[in-house]
């Protein structure tokens, strides 16, 4: 079965620092990949997906996430943090031989960013 | 668009009660989820429904827990009996294609 790494649990950073999020997983197949945040108090949201085609993706609120085959990575980029960033960050994958659209996620990176 | 709705958004049971979540996925979304997010961990999928059959259920502990979607839009989720364990946020999701959009969870707390 497939797996989702996240190695960041807690991130903590100031305003404009930039930002890097890792994500690895573990299906040698055809994936969909997907970033999801989760706001204080909000539900799961979008925030990028990488379906085909060009591997750097660009989302909302100015993240960007690439792909890259060859490292089984999907990480999440951000030049400049802002406080309103502050969220749980989940990376998710869903195969597409057969497995329907089921997703299955990492284990969340927490993020605070300090004014 | 109205989003996914759950109710109710929290719950405190004791071991061994019973308990439902209700689901309503955004209109004209064949495909419905649920999850369950336990603490420190990303949401589980339980159950997929595609209309009102079911798609996978393969991490169903089908022992206590059961769900049903009839008619292909609504759903609930049944615990009976619940287990301290079961304390999580359970998540409902809908989708047209491939993106699914999330409910707010309901948060049940096993005392």
């Amino acid at each position: 079965a497939q797996s989702v790494s996240q190695h960041n649990h807690h991130v903590i950073l100031s305003e404009a620092a930039s930002l890097e999020l890792g994500c690895n997983y573990s299906y040698g197949g055809t994936v969909n990949l997907f970033w999801y945040v989760q706001y204080p108090g909000q539900h799961l949201q979008l925030l990028l997906k990488y379906f085909s085609g060009d591997p750097l993706v660009k989302g909302i609120k100015g993240f960007e996430a690439e792909f890259i085959k060859s490292k089984f990575s999907f990480n999440l980029r951000k030049p400049s943090v802002q406080w309103s960033d502050t969220a749980e960050y989940f990376c998710a994958v869903t195969i597409l031989t057969g497995g329907g659209n089921k997703l299955t996620f990492g284990t969340g990176t927490q993020l605070k960013v300090e004014l | 668009e109205a989003g996914v709705a759950q109710s109710p958004r929290y719950k405190i049971i004791e071991k061994r009660q019973s308990v439902a979540f209700w689901c309503n996925p955004i209109s004209g979304h064949a495909t419905l989820y649920w999850y369950q997010q336990i603490l420190g961990q990303g949401p589980k999928l339980l159950i997929q429904f595609q209309n009102n059959g079911v798609v996978d259920d393969s991490q169903l502990p089908k022992d206590r827990f059961s769900a049903e979607r009839l008619k292909g839009v609504d759903s609930t989720l049944k615990i009976q009996p619940a287990k301290l364990e079961d304390s999580a946020v359970y998540l409902c999701a809908s989708s047209l294609v491939s993106e699914q959009f999330f409910g707010p969870g309901t948060r049940l707390t096993v005392l």
